[in-house]
């Protein structure tokens, strides 16, 4: 069965600091794994996109890597602001039917000052 | 970028009447588009795929009398609650894409609450 799991559910950080999502994965055949930042109330945006032979890619403070072996992804968010709080939504692409999307449960994410 | 238009973010109904939510693409066509349910502290649940020129793919429990999905032109899809009841009310959210590994592009959703 594809999967996709978010861990945590929801995590709570001071402004300033860094974290690290986690995502883990059961998608066959794999294409692609987008992680999504979705404020409340509004649509999911994309933060990155790798394809099975990248294992790391950048948008600006934060930073996605991806191990293809043992399926998982995360998240980084290095030195946090108050409008990172949102939530992250890790999502699976399956191979062959382009917009075949899995959907994590997503990481709920509070920068506080 | 390409960007995905949705109108309208909110709208208040009374149980009975329908509600059309428009999804466009605003710089680019769009062949496919999608529909999606989210309920509060949850993540998107797939609807549909709205097809240019031909029907809807539902997915399974989704009733199409009642979410009728119409894909005109290459640039939009509406969705239609007809018959809309407070358990309806939900943020439903659009996305359409190029082709292959380009991010799907979401709208900002609408926000449907049927008293």
């Amino acid at each position: 069965k594809n999967q996709v799991e978010q861990s945590p559910q929801s995590l709570i950080i001071l402004e300033g600091k860094n974290c690290t999502l986690q995502c883990n994965y059961t998608v066959s055949p794999f294409s692609n794994l987008r992680w999504y930042k979705q404020d409340t109330g509004r649509g999911p945006v994309s933060l990155t996109i790798m394809t099975f032979s990248e294992n790391t890619k950048s948008n600006g403070r934060y930073t996605a890597t991806l191990d293809a072996d043992t399926k998982q992804s995360s998240l980084h968010i290095t030195a946090s602001q108050l409008s990172d709080s949102a939530s992250y939504i890790c999502v699976v692409s399956v191979r062959g039917s382009s917009y075949k999307l899995i959907f994590g449960s997503g990481t709920r994410l509070l920068v506080r000052p | 970028g390409a960007v995905v238009s949705q109108h309208p973010s909110r709208v208040i109904c009374k149980s009975g009447t329908s509600v059309k939510i428009e999804c466009r693409s605003l710089d680019f066509q769009a062949t496919t588009m999608f529909w999606y349910r989210q309920f509060p502290k949850q993540s998107l649940m797939l609807m549909a795929t709205s097809n240019e020129g031909s029907k809807a793919t539902y997915e399974q429990g989704v009733e199409k009398d009642k979410f009728l999905i119409n894909h005109a032109s290459l640039t939009l899809s509406t969705l239609t609650v007809t018959s809309a009841h407070p358990e309806d009310s939900s943020f439903y959210i659009c996305s359409a894409g190029d082709e292959g590994n380009s991010p799907l592009h979401f709208g900002n959703g609408t926000r449907l609450t049927v008293t």
